[in-house]
């Protein structure tokens, strides 16, 4: 099956500080999404994005489908950004990766 | 509009013993997922269903079964509890491919 990666495992960074997570995966894929997990565990979609950039305030993401990479952009964070940031690929089946962790200090 | 709700939304479990776990969505999404996640861990695909009476294995289909009579409901059921099925379940639907995974609030199960 697809094999899906991301990097760093686990990411501190001081509030106000930009931070940018990796996502690359072993295959085409029809579609790529990223979530945030906060720390109650409940998910949260912040962008189908199987191709191109998109920006959402502070978030943005760009995926470049041809090299089979995706990137997630955080800039000045802020403590609530702190949880668990996963990418998911769609083949024939959503598959996720292991996820980035998150802590934002104040 | 509720979205995706799962429940129980705790429980303990004997090994040996069975349960469903019930997942329902409002939205009329054709599709729908079950994940695990272990504790410090991704998630990882269960069964999923591209619409009612079609049902697919994911990566970790060992131990569970799944039915869906419905477009609004994707019972996950456990037929003989084992400590390794300890984890926290999610469901999520979908419109389809090419639209984005709204998940339920999760189903912490323990088994012992």
């Amino acid at each position: 099956g697809i094999q899906v990666e991301q990097s760093p495992p686990d990411l501190i960074l001081q509030e106000g500080a930009n931070s940018t997570l990796r996502c690359n995966f072993s295959d085409s894929v029809n579609n790529l999404q990223w979530f945030h997990q906060n720390p109650w565990g409940q998910l949260i979609n912040l962008f189908y994005i199987p191709s191109g950039t998109k920006q959402n305030g502070r978030l943005s993401a760009t995926t470049v489908a041809t090299e089979r990479y995706s990137l997630l952009y955080i800039s000045s964070s802020q403590t609530t950004d702190s949880g668990v940031y996963f990418c998911a690929v769609d083949r024939n089946d959503m598959r996720f990766g292991a996820g980035t962790r998150l802590t934002v200090k104040p | 509009n509720a979205g995706v709700t799962q429940t129980p939304k705790f429980r303990i479990l004997k090994i040996g013993q069975s349960m469903t776990l019930q997942c329902t969505q409002d939205m009329n999404h054709n599709y729908m997922y079950w994940y695990r996640q272990d504790p410090g861990m991704g998630l990882k695909l269960i069964y999923y269903s591209v619409g009612a009476g079609i049902t697919d294995k994911g990566e970790v289909p060992n131990g569970y079964n799944v039915s869906r009579s419905t477009t609004e409901d994707f019972p996950l059921r456990l037929e003989l509890a084992a400590p390794s099925q300890t984890s926290v379940y999610f469901c999520a639907s979908s419109p389809g491919q090419g639209a984005g995974l709204v998940f339920g609030p999760g189903t912490r199960l323990t088994v012992t």
